[in-house]
């Protein structure tokens, strides 16, 4: 059972353009949502996080926008460049365990 | 200085082997885990530890086993390896065992299995 579900799986955008990644939760009880990212060939790394009480977190380029009563979340990257070629987690936390989306691939094209 | 370091990085390895992948991690941390990621890039926790205790133990075969000898280290040992087993495996630590703690992952390990 996926509990996260993440689209598109793939993600081609110009270079200085916005990446839109989504994410669809089911279970209300997740009380945290980080975005990790992953570069080929390493493991995968934090990028932002945020918690169901706010609506909105911006960290430089990164933002995540958070729609509880939709239980949507979506990641942001604003004037996209090649270096955040990279596949992209969302994951929801409850207790001691993190749930991961199925990853989105995306390629920045000059 | 490596945060959370895995060997081997490469495992190539037959049918009905068996294998170890060792993990260790100098941030100081209290919880580790063992994570899948298969061939299309899903990824799934497969067991974590926190203080040398099992927490998660996720539906994985009983061929799979977890020792923790200590806060900094957690290996994976897999008996009778099947075709199935081919993937990158990844071993990660947190501050902490909720959810919520940043997770500090290794560069993986991948294991095929022919």
């Amino acid at each position: 059972q996926q509990q996260v579900k993440q689209s598109p799986q793939s993600l081609i955008v110009q270079k200085g353009g916005i990446s839109i990644i989504n994410c669809a939760y089911e279970n209300t009880a997740f009380d945290y949502f980080p975005w990790y990212q992953q570069f080929p060939g390493k493991g995968p790394a934090l990028l932002i996080a945020i918690r169901p009480d706010v609506s909105e977190k911006k960290e430089g380029r990164f933002t995540i926008s958070f729609n509880k009563s939709a239980k949507q979340f979506s990641l942001h990257i604003m004037d996209s460049q090649p270096g955040d070629s990279a596949t992209y987690f969302c994951a929801a936390a409850l207790n001691e365990k993190l749930t991961f989306g199925t990853g989105t691939r995306l390629t920045i094209i000059p | 200085d490596t945060a959370v370091s895995q060997t081997p990085k490469y495992l190539v390895t037959q049918m009905g082997n068996d294998k170890s992948i060792k993990c260790e991690q100098n941030l100081g941390h209290d919880t580790m885990y063992w994570y899948k990621q298969d061939s299309k890039k899903f990824l799934k926790i497969m067991f974590s530890y926190n203080n040398k205790e099992l927490i998660i133990n996720e539906t994985v075969p009983n061929r799979f086993s977890p020792k923790s000898p200590d806060k900094a280290h957690l290996n994976l040992h897999i008996n009778s390896l099947e075709l199935g087993d081919s993937a990158v495996y990844f071993c990660a630590s947190s501050q902490g065992a909720w959810g919520y703690y940043e997770q500090y992952f290794g560069p993986g390990t991948r294991l095929t299995v022919t």
